[in-house]
């Protein structure tokens, strides 16, 4: 069946502008997870959603991150103003239920370049 | 403050050979901890997980052992191929939704 797709999977924005990030989860999941990950490193947690519910947002880096979820499926991550440092990869998972455990999906990631 | 150290940062390892890859985290309420690989251009895939109360856990060529009273674990692949040749994640969760903290990543690269 299809996986965890996100769009665009390229972004060059220049500093300041906004950009918008989607996520199409797995159908039927509940669980959505965003996460950054700089070149490099480890992917970094920024905020969960329970179906429509933004249950956990303490890993956004600030007030300019923004993400929702309306109807409890497509996932949108914004960056208002953005900044030399909001550059990474922005990946998206998703899983079944909210149970600890439960294998969470990737999707390939948004490569974000703020010049 | 990173709560998952991983090492090492790169490897290389012959063909047939065994890579070890180590963590080691600090919060004791941690108790999922999962291994992802990933390849260039895609997102991390879960290859093999375990919870504290398993000393080890196998899969194929993929083992996992935990050490939780030194809070270690680490992924041995057996038999390395080239085709294994990706970056690994440990990582470890606690509670409630699985929310999921990295380590930095080992890039493997398995030369024929």
């Amino acid at each position: 069946g299809a996986g965890v797709s996100q769009s665009p999977r390229y972004k060059v924005a220049k500093r300041g502008q906004d950009v918008a990030l989607r996520c199409d989860p797995i159908s039927g999941h509940v669980s959505l997870f965003w996460y950054q990950q700089a070149l490099g490193q480890g992917p970094e947690f920024l905020t969960y959603f329970q179906n429509e519910a933004q249950l956990d947002k303490s890993g956004l880096p600030s007030d300019r991150f923004f993400a929702e979820r309306p109807e409890g499926s497509v996932s949108t991550l914004k960056i208002q103003r953005t900044q030399q440092e909001d550059s990474a990869v922005y990946l998206c998972a998703s899983s079944l239920a909210e149970a600890i455990r439960e294998t969470q999906y990737f999707g390939p990631g948004t490569r974000l370049l703020v010049l | 403050q990173q709560q998952v150290k991983q090492s090492p940062q790169s490897l290389i390892v012959q063909k047939g050979g065994i890579s070890i890859i180590n963590c080691a985290y600090e919060n004791t309420a941690f108790d999922y901890f999962p291994w992802y690989q990933q390849f260039p251009g895609k997102g991390p895939a879960l290859l093999i997980a375990i919870r504290p109360d398993v000393s080890e856990k196998k899969e194929g060529r993929f083992t996992i052992s935990f050490n939780k009273s030194a809070k270690q674990f680490s992924l041995h692949i057996m038999d390395s191929q080239p085709g294994d040749s990706a970056t690994y994640f440990c990582a470890a969760s606690k509670g409630g939704y699985n929310k999921l903290i990295f380590g930095a990543g080992t890039r493997l690269a398995v030369h024929p």
